[in-house]
């Protein structure tokens, strides 16, 4: 089936430095999704991006489908930013379950 | 427009005991998906359900099951429990299979 490999697994910020996640994937895929995990456990949508660039403040996301990755960016990291990002694919076929990576772990400093 | 919401939120069972979550989408959402997240395996699907039918399972023994009513709230059942099902459920919903899909805050299952 279809891996998902998230780099790197852990990060370690200063808070107001930038910092860019990977997420590459194994196959062809219909969706793409970023997430962020807060401490309490619940998944919160970042970027629906199955391929271009989008923004959200500091926030941007790149898929490029055709060499199957994406790049999660993160500018003028705050100690808020911290928990675990996931990226999730979702395949063909009518099959609508997301495909997570193992996530990265990111923690901010003051 | 109010989000996806699990009920309940924690829930303390023990051994053999089975358990039902809940999960109401986001109004008018049609497809339901249910995941399970633990420290060892991280996120792993169990089922996705779409118009009171189930569209796609993951690879989970017979003791997890669930349905779709046709207001499209969702259950999950597990039967049997044993100690290593401690963990997040979660439950997204989304307009169709490759739309964007949103979580509920979680259920957490502790099994003693």
């Amino acid at each position: 089936g279809i891996q998902v490999e998230q780099s790197p697994p852990d990060l370690i910020l200063q808070e107001g430095a930038n910092s860019t996640l990977r997420c590459n994937f194994s196959d062809s895929v219909n969706n793409l999704q970023w997430f962020h995990q807060n401490p309490w456990g619940q998944l919160i949508n970042l970027f629906y991006i199955p391929s271009g660039t989008k923004q959200n403040g500091r926030l941007s996301a790149t898929t490029v489908a055709t060499e199957r990755y994406s790049l999660l960016y993160i500018s003028s990291s705050q100690t808020t930013d911290s928990g675990v990002y996931f990226c999730a694919v979702v395949i063909g076929g009518s099959q609508g379950n997301l495909i997570f990576g193992k996530g990265t772990k990111l923690s901010v400093k003051p | 427009k109010a989000g996806v919401t699990q009920t309940p939120r924690y829930l303390i069972k023990t051994r053999g005991q089975q358990v039902t979550l809940s999960c109401s989408p986001i109004s008018g959402h049609r497809s339901v998906s249910w995941y399970q997240q633990t420290p060892g395996q991280g996120l792993q699907f169990l089922f996705e359900y779409f118009s009171e039918t189930q569209r796609n399972k993951g690879n989970f023994p017979g003791r997890f099951s669930g349905r779709q009513f046709s207001n499209s709230r969702s259950e999950m059942n597990v039967s049997t429990l044993e100690l290593g099902d401690s963990a997040l459920y979660l439950c997204a919903s989304s307009l169709e299979w490759d739309n964007e899909q949103f979580f509920g805050p979680g259920t957490r299952l502790t099994v003693l």
